[in-house]
Parts: structure tokens; C-alpha cells; sequence
């Protein structure tokens, strides 16, 4: 099955801008999911599609795709956007699975 | 408002088995896929089972196949994962996650969670 690969962690200044990336074979064939996770906390979902955000999901935050790579962009971060972040997409490999990337760990200086 | 609530979770002993549930709320369920998606203490999120609308489609991950059961009853607003056959390996927060599948379009996102049921495998 395919793999979503991120890097472990990341840091920004705040009021700065991040960007975090997602690498994976499935995504030339889905678009990539984004959750946000804080610490004892269920995922919330904060970009699906192309580059949509759910009702209530800040526009500070944005999604986009090129070829293997997907990124998650926070523009002008602020504190409460210190938390985990996963990607996730259907296996493209035929048999329908669902896989996430081991996260990104954002920390907000 | 729409909402997804587990339970079921518990102490378990290594080779025993449990039911989880997820009653949702606020919204028309039989119209909804939905999922089962696990994590372990420290670690991130593994997805574990799949079902779609009217129980026509049903995936599993590789590391529960055969093990685990995820049925739902549309009249009751209500999913379910049977395990079976637990090992430590399976402690993890169990969530239950609503998804729109649109594959014609390239679509997959779980767009609303429950808050979790523990299960804890230790003798």
C-alpha cells in the first residue's frame, strides 16, 4: 500500500508563515486532506479539496498540490495553531484503503 | 448540532475481544459513510475500517483484517466495531469519523469526530 511521508516537526515564529508538506505516490490521484489535532483532542478537519476550509476553520489557512507534494500553509500563524498536523488520502493503489502521514508537529515561537 | 459520541472502551485482557459504538446526532446518518480510526498513546493516527452508506462497502486496514467487524444500523443512528483477538498493540483512543467519499472527483475527508473510547490491552 502507499505511504504519506511528513516531516516529524516544524517551528514559526509567530505572525510568521509555515509551511508544512505531505509526499506521497496517492496524491497525484487524490487531493489531500489536512486535520489539525491538540493535545487530548479529536482531529478537526481544516482543508479538503482542492483548497477548501470547513465553516469555522480561520483562512490563515490554505491547502495546494503538485504532482507527489501537498502543503499545508498557516499565514501569519498565531498561538492556538501550536498542534499536530496530518494529511491523509485513499491508497491509489486499488484495494480502497485509507492512510494517513505520521504528522507534523507545529510549534509556534 | 451535529455530533458523533463512542463508547464501549475498556480494559482488556490480551486475546479478549470488545464493541465499540458510535451514536450520531444532528445529521441524516444512512446517508454518510463512515470510519473507524485509531491511535496510540504518543503516536498519530491510524485509519482502521471503512463502511460505506447502506453497508455496501467495507475496507480494513491490513493490521485488523480478520480480527475486527465494522457493521452500522442506519434505524439506530449507530456504527460498531467488533475486535476480536486483541493484543497490546491495539490500545489506542478509538474514534469514529463521518466521511464523504466522492472517488469520481478525487474526494476523501472525514469531516466530523467523536472524542474517542479508550481501549486498554493488558493483563
Amino acid at each position: 500500500s502507499s505511504e504519506l511521508t511528513q516531516d516529524p516537526a516544524v517551528s514559526v515564529a509567530l505572525g510568521q508563515t509555515v509551511r508544512i508538506t505531505c509526499q506521497g505516490d496517492s496524491l497525484r490521484s487524490y487531493y489531500t486532506t489536512w486535520y489539525q489535532q491538540k493535545p487530548g483532542q479529536a482531529p478537526v478537519l481544516v482543508i479538503y479539496g482542492k483548497n477548501n476550509r470547513p465553516s469555522g476553520i480561520p483562512d490563515r489557512f490554505s491547502g495546494s498540490s503538485s504532482g507527489n507534494t501537498a502543503s499545508l500553509t498557516i499565514t501569519g500563524a498565531q498561538a492556538e495553531d501550536e498542534a499536530d498536523y496530518y494529511c491523509n488520502s485513499r491508497d491509489n493503489s486499488g484495494n480502497h484503503l485509507v492512510i494517513f502521514g505520521g504528522g507534523t508537529k507545529v510549534t509556534v515561537l | 448540532e451535529v455530533q458523533l459520541v463512542e463508547s464501549g472502551g475498556d480494559l482488556v485482557q490480551p486475546g479478549g475481544s470488545l464493541r465499540l459504538s458510535c451514536a450520531a446526532s444532528g445529521f441524516t446518518f444512512s446517508s454518510y459513510s463512515m470510519n473507524w480510526v485509531r491511535q496510540a498513546p504518543g503516536k498519530g493516527l491510524e485509519w482502521v475500517s471503512y463502511i460505506g452508506t447502506s453497508s455496501t462497502t467495507i475496507y480494513y486496514a491490513d493490521s485488523v483484517k480478520g480480527r475486527f467487524t465494522i457493521s452500522r444500523d442506519d434505524a439506530k443512528n449507530s456504527l460498531f466495531l467488533q475486535v476480536h483477538s486483541l493484543t497490546a498493540e491495539d490500545t489506542a483512543v478509538y474514534y469514529c469519523a463521518r466521511s464523504t467519499d466522492l472517488s469520481e472527483y478525487h474526494y476523501f475527508y472525514m469531516d466530523v469526530w467523536g472524542k474517542g473510547t479508550t481501549v486498554t490491552v493488558s493483563s
